[in-house]
């Protein structure tokens, strides 16, 4: 099975920057994604990492080192829309399918 | 918009009932994933279908199936519904199975509320 950690809550003050840690343990990782989710719609894709190293992507950057089990999500020059609910999720074989398996979530809230 | 659709937005229904959610992918995607998110459960995968054949089952219950139809829309249906099952449910569509055009993209949802 896999184990996905991040934490449930984080507070942020606009234009700052923050930090979104995830930690996994899986066999057969394929894959690491992040996706934002406000609150009663549906997930958005972010960003993607398959190697180690940092992926840029506007305000937004992602980070993986597979060794560790680790990624992080960067969110720079925050704004109040990026308040949401941002999942970190890993894709790993199944089998012969390649099948992603979602953490719970972490509810950021930016404050002017 | 993702370019997924889902239908319909809101579903009431009563305990021991069935219902069908319909899904029809972004133009050109293969894969569709159905998942559910409830409350204390967060995201859960279901099952994912690929070109008209099931590829991976998640934590899907036996009174529940799927199917991919030749025009690859998919249907999500659930019988003897109980309370428990009440959630949103999200229907995702990416353009391959695996490799780089692997991001899933998710439609609006389907809240269905069991009495």
């Amino acid at each position: 099975g896999q184990n996905i950690d991040q934490p449930t809550e984080m507070t942020a003050t606009e234009g700052a920057i923050v930090q979104i840690n995830c930690t996994y343990q899986t066999s057969g990782f394929n894959g690491l994604f992040w996706y934002q989710q406000h609150a009663g719609e549906a997930p958005t894709f972010l960003s993607y990492n398959v190697l180690d190293g940092l992926e840029e992507k506007g305000r937004f950057s992602s980070f993986l080192s597979r060794s560790k089990g680790y990624s992080y999500l960067l969110l720079k020059e925050l704004q109040m829309k990026d308040s949401a609910s941002y999942l970190c999720a890993v894709r790993a074989f199944s089998g012969s399918a390649r099948q992603l398996t979602f953490g719970s979530g972490t509810q950021l809230t930016v404050l002017p | 918009d993702s370019g997924v659709t889902q239908t319909p937005k809101h579903l009431i229904t009563a305990t021991g009932q069935r219902v069908t959610l319909r899904c029809s992918p972004r133009s050109g995607d293969l894969s569709v994933y159905w998942y559910q998110q409830s409350l204390d459960q967060g995201l859960q995968f279901l099952i994912q279908y690929y070109n008209g054949e099931e590829r991976a089952k998640g934590n899907i219950l036996e009174r529940f199936s799927a199917q991919q139809f030749p025009d690859l829309h998919s249907e999500l249906n659930l019988s003897s519904l109980e309370l428990g099952d009440s959630a949103l449910y999200f229907c995702a569509s990416s353009r391959t199975s695996g490799g780089p055009n692997y991001e899933q993209y998710f439609g609006p949802g389907t809240r269905l509320t069991v009495t």
